[in-house]
Order: structure tokens, then sequence, then C-alpha cells
């Protein structure tokens, strides 16, 4: 199985903060990497696929990078509604594997 | 707009066999991946396994000798069984349409909890 590792596994951080959360496959998986946001007692919703392209009705203000094994998510400027938690998902391979998730926190 | 909806039994006893089913209104049937995944309480996204419309599956390796994920199609609904459960598989469990190409998930539904109690 490919192995997804999150960092960091939380961070508090406040409104108008850049932030940045790092995802690591254990083995390269192209830009076969996905993002999704999960808020509490909430279904996730894909942010990001195929590593850097923007899911339809995102702002603009979340943003994917990276390639074979390391993985970016960027928040430019975290709006109160951002705070979630996060989860990377390689579909290079099956088993699907998730990261561990992080959780955004408010300072 | 596509919408999945899904039930089954919400408690279990141990090595008593879950059953959900999920029903899809809206949106072809045969271009995706319908899939399930769970997630226990407090807890990350699991991966259980995936169908097409053509009913060719694959399922997680942890998993998979407790698991078959059924389809049909005359009535855009797959389903899910996972047999021996154990207190471990207690979550909430998701079923999920994955996109062919990058295969992530576009839409889910609205999740059933399960707890495994005697």
């Amino acid at each position: 199985d490919i192995q997804m590792i999150q960092s960091p596994s939380s961070l508090s951080a406040s409104v108008g903060d850049r932030v940045t959360i790092t995802c690591r496959a254990s083995q390269s998986i192209s830009n076969y990497l996905n993002w999704y946001q999960q808020k509490p007692g909430k279904v996730p919703k894909v942010l990001i696929y195929g590593a850097s392209s923007l899911q339809g009705g995102v702002p603009s203000r979340f943003s994917g990078s990276g390639s074979g094994t390391d993985f970016t998510l960027t928040i430019s400027s975290l709006q109160p509604e951002d705070f979630a938690t996060y989860y990377c998902q390689q579909s290079y391979d099956t088993p699907r594997t998730f990261g561990q998730g992080t959780k955004v926190e408010i300072k | 707009q596509v919408q999945l909806q899904q039930w089954g039994a919400g408690l279990l006893k141990p090595s008593e066999t879950l059953s959900l089913t999920c029903a899809v209104y809206g949106g072809s049937f045969t271009t995706y991946y319908w899939n399930w995944i769970r997630q226990p309480p407090g807890k990350g996204l699991e991966w259980i396994g995936e169908i097409n419309h053509s009913g060719s599956t694959t399922y997680n390796p942890s998993l998979e000798s407790r698991v078959t994920i059924s389809i049909d199609t005359s009535k855009n609904q797959f389903s899910l069984r996972l047999s021996s459960v154990t207190a471990a598989d207690t979550a909430v469990y998701y079923c999920a349409r994955m996109a062919r190409g990058w295969t992530y998930v576009n839409s889910w539904g609205q999740g059933t909890l399960v707890t495994v109690s005697s």
C-alpha cells in the first residue's frame, strides 16, 4: 500500500494567515493527489484534484502543488469558514489511501 | 445534480454482518467508480473498496476477506456487506462517487453511523 503522511497533524492559525499543509507519499504517485476539507459532522468536500486543479466552486485562496512524492496545500489567506480538517488522498493505485488529516484550528 | 442516498442497520452485535445500500439519483451510472469509505469516530478516512457499472470490484486488502460490494444497475444502487464485524468496525460509512481519470470523490452519501456493540 502507498502510505500518505501529512504534516503537521494540527495547527493553530489566525484569520488572514497563510497556511501550508504538506503530504508525502511513500512512493511516487506522479500528480495523482487530491485534497479534501471536512468540517465537524459534515461529509468531506474535494478542494483540489490532480495535485493542482481547483474543483469548481472552491475559492481561489486554495491552491495545490507538487508531484512525485511531495505535495502541498496552501490557503493564501485563512478565512473563518476554513477551520476544518484537511485530508490528502492518493489516486495513483489501489487501495486509495488517505493521509491521517491536518486539523486547522483558530489561534 | 447527482444525489447519493444510503441506508442500512446502525447497530450490530459482534460477528454479525454489516449491510448498507446506496441509491444514486441523477447523473450517469456508467462513467464512475462507486465506492465505500469509512471513518471511525474522531479518526481519519479509510477506503473500503469500489465497483464499476460492470460489476468489477477492487477492495482494500486489509478488509478484503470480509467485504463484498455489489451493484444493481437496474435500480442504480450499490451495496456493501462486511462480515464478522467487531468493535473496530464502528464507524461512519459513506458511499461515494469517484470520477474516473484523477479518481477523486466528487459526491458523497450522507453517511451512516454503524456501531458494533454487544
